[in-house]
């Protein structure tokens, strides 16, 4: 247990809609990262946020979205949903938004299964 | 561009030892990590380098060449709950995130 929560935990949409994860960071972690992963792949940055502000990105489209509150929980928000989306997403939290070193390691929540049919 | 190549699948007996090799080429480079992945769970952390060397964290051993851009995992006395996927992830540099290798599936067999 990293501490790290996510929900829900399974979810099925169809093309075109909208939807929205969400993820509890470790107390004490100031900075959230979000992560697509597909079958059998790694992991793909999506962006991170910092006191409430996105300060990095992956090569994702704008309909790729997110919020951070000021308890440091996020919600990823994904519009016009495409069957490629169906993937496994994974947020991690960790303390900082310095160069991730040893003592920055990441807490990954146990993920939201997405399914796009 | 952003390469990282690691096998796809091996297999190791039980109590053995398995070397878990990754290239990689990225632009800037910040400390390269290694993860487990069980299937249909979240990655756990297991090491990072970012220095040249060695670096031992009981049956885990990660090794890294920066000149080389490789590093390899090392699996001491396999135990049968060491099957699972092996990431190994890099540590990018203006927007601290990490790029991924695809894993390498381990499979042990009695």
């Amino acid at each position: 247990e990293t501490g790290v929560t996510q929900s829900p935990t399974h979810l099925i949409k169809t093309r075109g809609q909208q939807v929205t994860l969400r993820c509890s960071s470790q107390s004490g972690h100031n900075t959230v990262s979000w992560y697509q992963q597909a079958l059998g792949q790694g992991p793909q940055f999506i962006f991170q946020y910092y006191r409430e502000e996105e300060n990095g990105r992956g090569n994702f489209p704008p309909r790729f979205s997110g919020l951070q509150f000021p308890n440091y929980s996020s919600e990823l928000n994904v519009n016009a949903l495409e069957l490629d989306d169906s993937a496994l997403y994974l947020c991690a939290s960790r303390n900082g938004q310095g160069i991730l070193r040893f003592n920055d390691t990441q807490y990954f929540g146990p993920g939201t299964r997405l399914t796009v049919l | 561009g952003q390469n990282i190549d690691q096998p796809t699948e091996m297999t190791a007996t039980e109590g053995a030892i398995v070397q878990i090799n990754c290239t990689y080429q990225t632009s800037g480079f910040n400390g390269l990590f290694w993860y487990q992945q069980h299937a249909g769970e979240a990655p756990t952390f297991l090491s990072y380098n970012v220095l040249d060397g060695l670096e031992e964290k009981g049956r885990f051993s990660s090794f890294l060449s920066r000149s080389k851009g490789y590093s390899y995992l090392l699996l001491k006395e396999l135990q049968m709950k060491d099957s699972a996927s092996y990431l190994c992830a890099v540590g990018k540099d203006s927007n601290y995130q990490l790029i991924w290798g695809a894993g390498t599936k381990l499979i042990i067999k009695p």
